[in-house]
């Protein structure tokens, strides 16, 4: 079963605008992770959060984790074409030994 | 560091044939996981290895999938008498977790097999 849900599924905007996407879990976690993967690819871990962290940047990433709300959100700033990809949310649960992946956002980043 | 490496990248198959899929690991990584993915959908566990051991499998691995893991290093993926159900991308990661830990840090993917039963 898949933990996280994230929203939108899919998301369209124009190059240089920003991307946000949120995801929602069920449980208590150790990290949440997010990951890129293009068309018919492997996924790539892009950002991992901890849970006693609310927020983090690396580049043009910034993510933020509300654990009493359980959710966290990815935002993506000036986008460029390259970033058109699926994303995921991840979740490691303080239970598990296993990331457990959501369904994923769909951005298309249009130049 | 070379990556993870999955063989082969397509598969197709016939109903009923068995086919078994490779992964190389990154080489000093101890854990190794199986996962299966389908279109609009995302990655969905399968299994685990730390090191040789085999220390999960989920409720989707039936009696027809098979995971061993060697020597710790390479780990081949087995299905036998394939269904059209089991047309997915089967991914393959590795991670290195220190043997006191328990959580899980980023996960290497490698390209994945896409498996299609006709």
């Amino acid at each position: 079963s898949q933990q996280g849900e994230e929203d939108p599924q899919a998301l369209s905007i124009q190059e240089g605008e920003n991307a946000t996407m949120n995801c929602s879990y069920k449980t208590s976690i150790n990290n949440l992770q997010w990951y890129r993967q293009n068309s018919g690819r492997g996924l790539v871990h892009l950002i991992l959060i901890r849970s006693n962290e609310r927020e983090k940047h690396s580049g043009r990433l910034r993510v933020t984790l509300d654990t009493s709300k359980k959710s966290s959100s990815l935002l993506i700033t000036a986008s460029r074409a390259a970033d058109t990809a699926s994303y995921f949310c991840a979740t490691d649960a303080w239970y598990g030994n296993k990331l457990v992946f959501g369904a994923g956002t769909i951005l298309r980043v249009k130049s | 560091d070379t990556g993870v490496s999955q063989n082969p990248r397509h598969k197709i198959t016939k109903r009923g044939q068995n086919v078994t899929f490779r992964c190389d690991p990154i080489s000093e990584h101890n854990r190794l996981y199986w996962y299966r993915q389908t279109l609009g959908q995302g990655p969905e566990f399968l299994t685990y290895f730390q090191n040789e051991a085999q220390l999960e499998k989920s409720r989707l691995l039936s009696d027809r999938f098979s995971a061993e893991r060697p020597k710790g290093s390479f780990s081949t993926l087995e299905i036998q008498r394939t269904e059209q159900g089991d047309s997915a991308m089967y991914l393959c990661a590795s991670s290195l977790v220190p043997l006191a830990g328990v959580t899980n840090e980023k996960l290497f993917f490698g390209s994945g097999t896409q498996l299609s039963v006709l």
